[in-house]
């Protein structure tokens, strides 16, 4: 079975400065899909970032970008230049390529505040 | 274009009552899934339907039901609810699961069992 494991409970960042998340996964699996999504405190959950694990290239939206290392089954997370708006919860997701269904896997998450 | 739409967003329950929930997804999309938040348990899956048809189902007792109408829209049902079963329960939608990969979540519906 899948894991995804998120170390980091809780992060704070100032303003304008650049934070990173940890994640890292198992699967004996080759071809998955990661994902970051965040929660805000209004609960809706927002897809950050999506890797395609045979992509070998780092995915990049914006400010958002990830470390994606297949090897070593680590997929970090950092933000530039933080906005208050990024305060929320960060949850790491897996999910098969293959396969019928759409199940995500998720990590505990990561609390991410923005201080001034 | 409407987001997926969660009915209702709180309610209260007491312990042996059933409850439903609806999830009305994406126009267009055909896939929904059902997810529950706890702070213990964190985000575990329920179930996911497409088509009508429940394609996989999450490591939950029998008493976590659900369905997919020819319109999409899903309800789950919980009988014989427990403490345990407070949670917020998200529903989210995808066009089709092997396409791009991407979920969109509704706000989730708040549940407490008293």
């Amino acid at each position: 079975a899948q894991t995804v494991t998120q170390s980091q409970p809780e992060m704070s960042v100032q303003e304008a400065e650049t934070v990173t998340l940890s994640c890292t996964y198992d699967t004996s699996e080759s071809d998955y899909y990661l994902f970051w999504y965040k929660q805000p405190p209004s609960r809706q959950m927002i897809l950050v970032i999506r890797q395609e694990a045979y992509k070998q290239q780092n995915a990049t939206e914006n400010r958002f970008s990830v470390n994606f290392q297949k090897a070593a089954k680590s997929f970090s997370l950092k933000i530039s230049d933080s906005q208050l708006g990024d305060a929320a919860m960060y949850f790491c997701a897996y999910r098969r390529m293959t396969g019928t269904a759409s199940k995500l896997t998720f990590g505990t998450g990561t609390r991410l505040q923005v201080t001034l | 274009k409407a987001g997926v739409t969660q009915t209702p967003r709180y309610l209260i329950k007491t312990r042996g009552q059933q409850v439903t929930l609806s999830c009305s997804p994406i126009s267009g999309h055909r896939s929904v899934s059902w997810y529950q938040q706890t702070p213990g348990q964190g985000l575990q899956f329920l179930f996911e339907y497409f088509s009508e048809t429940q394609r996989n189902k999450g490591n939950f007792p029998g008493r976590f039901s659900g369905r997919q109408f020819s319109n999409s829209r899903s309800e789950m049902n919980v009988s014989t609810l427990e403490l345990g079963d407070s949670a917020l329960y998200l529903c989210a939608s995808s066009l089709e699961a092997y396409n791009t990969g991407e979920l969109f979540f509704g706000e989730g519906s708040r549940l407490t069992v008293l």
